[in-house]
């Protein structure tokens, strides 16, 4: 069966400070990945989403970023953190397009950040 | 675009039905409509999806709009653990499969 993790689950982060949140899946093979963003008491915003390695499309522009160095693993990444990233993260998956499925998604655990 | 509209939250009193709107005007003849649902410091879960015909699962039914500008989530007895943010998205005919979200509705249920 098919799974999917995220890291690290919660973290606080100085403004300015770095960002890595990292996201895999097992069970599957060529999925499209997704990151998703959730302010407080706010629906959900897509950030990014991938149909295969290296290839990423961004659909906020931001001081965020997202690489797909492996066919499983979505990374989110920001060099200098702003207050308004905080927020909860969350990596999904789907099956590829072509294959029989319902476009469904499945998401991780998210990843819950804090900017101070 | 894909913006849906949803009431922002809804009241239902325990075993009773619950009937969740979702307006999507903008939707076009291939985008197929979901339904998620999140509890509190969790991901989203799928409910159900349809696109043309009524669906029905062991979760919910969903009732489609002959226009389908408009569904509706059925709930046929809430319970306690139905209490979450109830999300109508549309799927994009693209080969990402994105699903956008608006910002759902809040159901509560009372015991």
């Amino acid at each position: 069966s098919q799974t999917i993790h995220q890291w690290p689950a919660t973290l606080v982060q100085p403004v300015g400070s770095p960002l890595s949140l990292e996201c895999t899946v097992e069970g599957t093979s060529n999925p499209n990945l997704y990151w998703y963003r959730q302010a407080a008491g706010r629906g959900l915003q897509l950030l990014f989403y991938s149909v295969g390695i290296g290839q990423i499309s961004s659909e906020v522009p931001q001081n965020l970023s997202a690489s797909r160095p492996q066919d499983r693993q979505f990374i989110l990444s920001s060099k200098k953190l702003l207050l308004s990233d905080s927020g909860f993260y969350l990596c999904a998956w789907s099956p590829p397009w072509g294959q029989e499925n319902t476009g469904e998604l499945f998401f991780g655990e998210g990843s819950r950040l804090t900017v101070l | 675009d894909a913006k849906t509209t949803q009431p922002n939250s809804m009241e239902s009193n325990e075993e009773e039905p619950v009937h969740l709107p979702c307006n999507h005007s903008t939707i076009s003849g291939t985008d197929y409509i979901h339904w998620y649902r999140q509890l509190p410091s969790q991901g989203p879960e799928y409910v159900i999806h349809g696109l043309t015909s009524n669906v029905n699962n062991r979760m919910a039914s969903l009732a489609i709009a002959e226009d389908r500008k408009s569904s509706t989530l059925i709930l046929h007895r809430a319970t306690l653990r139905d209490a979450a943010v109830y999300y109508c998205t549309k799927r994009g005919n693209n080969a990402g499969n994105m699903l956008t979200f608006g910002g759902g509705t809040r159901l509560m249920v009372k015991p």
